[in-house]
């Protein structure tokens, strides 16, 4: 268990529908990453956070939005589905350690994903 | 552009040792990660390297060559439970750790 949790497990739905997906950091962690993983790709990163302020995005479609609230979790909003949509969603979670005016490498742990199905 | 290439699959014996390379070519970067993922599960941490040379962790070693763009993962004493995708990740330069993910490679181990 990494200490980072996300909800629901599953979700299935239709195209053009939105869904919310969540998670909560490890206790202590600033950053939260939220990342696609679908079956013929790797993952995919989509967009950081740390302490409620976006830090790097990636490809991430404009249909999608993410934010940080003020007790760190995360929520990663999926909207106007298709079915290429389908995938499981990952967040994970670190601390930031900075050094002499550069960040420090610190791990990210993964949540245990949230399996996505448009139909 | 990002690209990190992995074989896509391999296979190797129980009790034997597999090398998994990876190679890459990164605007950015600023270290390199394995991560072990089961099917369906989540990615969990293997090693890290940022300067070169080899990184050991028990039968766990990663090997770094920033010159070449290139690593590997090696896996001693194989067992059934290796059995798993392994992905290399680049983080990238600045003010960010997110990582930049290869597609991994699937490890098939057999008895």
């Amino acid at each position: 268990d990494s200490g980072v949790t996300q909800t629901p497990k599953h979700l299935i739905t239709a195209t053009g529908q939105r869904v919310t997906l969540r998670c909560s950091p490890r206790s202590g962690d600033l950053s939260v990453y939220w990342y696609q993983q679908s079956l013929d790709q790797g993952l995919q990163f989509l967009i950081q956070y740390y302490n409620g302020e976006e830090r790097a995005k990636g490809n991430i479609l404009e249909r999608f939005s993410a934010q940080q609230f003020p007790d760190l979790h995360s929520e990663l909003n999926l909207s106007s589905l298709e079915l290429g949509d389908s995938a499981l969603y990952f967040c994970a979670s670190s601390v930031e350690r900075w050094e002499a005016g550069a960040l420090q490498y610190n791990e990210q742990f993964f949540g245990p994903g949230t399996r996505l199905t448009v139909l | 552009g990002q690209n990190i290439d992995q074989p896509t699959e391999m296979t190797a014996t129980e009790g034997a040792i597999v090398q998994i390379n990876c190679t890459y070519q990164t605007s950015g970067f600023n270290g390199l990660f394995w991560y072990q993922q089961h099917a369906g599960e989540a990615p969990t941490f293997l090693s890290y390297n940022v300067l070169d040379g080899l990184e050991e962790k028990g039968r766990f070693s990663s090997f770094l060559s920033r010159s070449k763009g290139y690593s590997y993962l090696l896996l001693k004493e194989l067992q059934m439970k290796d059995s798993a995708s392994y992905l290399c990740a680049v983080r990238d330069y600045g003010a960010t750790n997110k990582l930049i993910f290869g597609t991994g490679t699937l490890l098939a181990v057999q008895p």
